[in-house]
């Protein structure tokens, strides 16, 4: 069945570094690719997401690029901050329905 | 716009009480509507899904149970609560039309079974 398989964490990075957090995902056909984040004590919000092959999506200086080849949607940011702190949560749907795999989340936490 | 709230924010149960909470989306309708649990420090555990008034299916059998009397209600129930019952409890929908798969989440209610 449809799976995502996400790097497990937690992740400290001191402000500014680099960031990236590895998605792989198991689907048949063809899904959408999704990135979450979760603020302390909120719910999930959509960070990101791409519908195809080759898609990039993007918001707030974080970037995924959905690659078939490598069954891959790895995040990347070029330089946190420390209001970044949060965790990250991986999502695929699956294309035979609105069915949603999520990952187990990463956790990051940034310090000054 | 469309919104989504969820109700009570904290809950502390004692193990063997009731459970009834609520979620509710605006500005849409038809939505696909989902219940989500997280335990701490865990991933997302689907445990309902529903694609219209009264349809229900459940992903994990257990003392939960969720009903939709309404197109944009959605509420999840227990008569009895167990410790292992406690965590975040998330409500999502998205829109019921194949060129938009994304849930969107609701805040959250923190349930603790003592």
């Amino acid at each position: 069945g449809d799976s995502v398989t996400q790097m497990e964490g937690p992740v400290t990075l001191s402000e500014e570094a680099f960031l990236t957090i590895n998605c792989t995902y198991t689907a048949t056909g063809y899904p959408s690719l999704f990135w979450y984040v979760q603020y302390p004590g909120e719910g999930l919000q959509l960070l990101l997401k791409a519908t195809k092959a080759d898609d990039k999506g993007s918001n707030k200086g974080f970037e995924a690029t959905y690659r078939k080849e490598t069954t891959s949607f790895h995040l990347e940011k070029g330089s946190v901050q420390v209001s970044d702190s949060a965790v990250y949560f991986c999502a695929l749907s699956g294309g035979t329905g609105n069915q949603f795999y999520f990952g187990t989340g990463t956790s990051l936490t940034v310090i000054p | 716009s469309q919104t989504i709230h969820q109700w009570p924010a904290t809950l502390v149960q004692p193990v063997g009480s009731p459970l009834s909470l609520e979620c509710t989306v605006e500005g849409t309708s038809n939505p696909n509507l989902y219940w989500y649990r997280q335990a701490a420090g865990r991933g997302l555990q689907l445990l309902f899904y529903s694609v219209g008034i009264g349809q229900i299916s459940s992903e994990v059998p257990q003392n939960l149970s969720a009903s939709r009397p309404q197109d944009r209600q959605f509420i999840l129930s227990s008569k009895k609560l167990l410790l292992s019952d406690s965590g975040f409890y998330l409500c999502a929908w998205n829109p019921d039309r194949a060129s938009s798969y994304e849930q969107y989440f609701g805040p959250g209610t923190r349930l603790t079974v003592t």
